[in-house]
């Protein structure tokens, strides 16, 4: 069946833009997650939906990182008047419950120049 | 707070060479255990899993873990490494009731055909 996936996949943006990532996670899937991974390190997390609900938004980095799920399926991380320290790669996992194995996306490469 | 520490940045082995890769955490509580891969060009995906029973688990490719609760380890092991498994490893933690996971900074290995 069809996996996780991220659109873009690549995003160049200048300095004080504002971005939009989409994330479609397998159906069916209650949890989702979003991950920043900057260049050498692990995914590092950035907040978890529980359906259409927001669980856990602790890892956001700032006011101008905002996550919706408004029905439950399709998310969208939007950063607003990005920075250059916002480049990194964008990772989206699905789960079918909370605490089990996530499924990732191929992760969005967001680069700010 | 959780943190996962994986102790090797870089491995590099000849075919048929044992691996052993290391991952320790730090939790104040009952955990899930996993080990990701990433092979070159592809999404992070499930090599294995723990989260109850018998603390040596197995999973895809002939790879297995073991979890040592005393010290706090989840190390990866293959008996006999194959050129495909040039890869980047990551090691991760959930707490039994958290969605979130922790992820180490990953250990990239690779195999000499």
């Amino acid at each position: 069946g069809a996996g996780v996936s991220q659109s873009p996949r690549y995003k160049v943006a200048k300095r004080g833009q504002d971005v939009a990532l989409r994330c479609d996670p397998i159906s069916g899937h209650v949890s989702l997650f979003w991950y920043q991974q900057a260049l050498g390190q692990g995914p590092e997390f950035l907040t978890y939906f529980q359906n259409e609900a927001q669980l856990d938004k602790s890892g956001l980095p700032s006011d101008r990182f905002f996550a919706e799920r408004p029905e439950g399926s399709v998310s969208t991380l939007k950063i607003q008047r990005t920075q250059q320290e916002d480049s990194a790669v964008y990772l989206c996992a699905s789960s079918p419950r909370p605490i089990y194995e996530q499924y990732f996306g191929p992760g969005t490469r967001l680069t700010v120049t | 707070a959780q943190s996962v520490s994986q102790h090797n940045h870089h491995v590099i082995l000849s075919e048929a060479a044992s691996l052993e890769l290391g991952c320790n955490y730090s939790y104040g509580g009952t955990v899930n255990l996993f080990w990701y891969v990433q092979y070159p060009g592809q999404h992070l995906q499930l090599l294995l899993k723990y989260f109850s029973g018998d603390p040596l688990v197995k999973g895809i490719k002939g790879f297995e873990a073991e979890f040592i609760k005393s010290k706090f380890s989840f190390n990866l092991r293959k008996p006999s490494v194959q050129w495909s498994d040039t890869a980047e490893y990551f090691c991760a933690v959930n707490g039994h009731n958290a969605g979130k996971s922790t992820f180490g900074d990953g250990t990239t290995l690779t195999v000499k055909p």
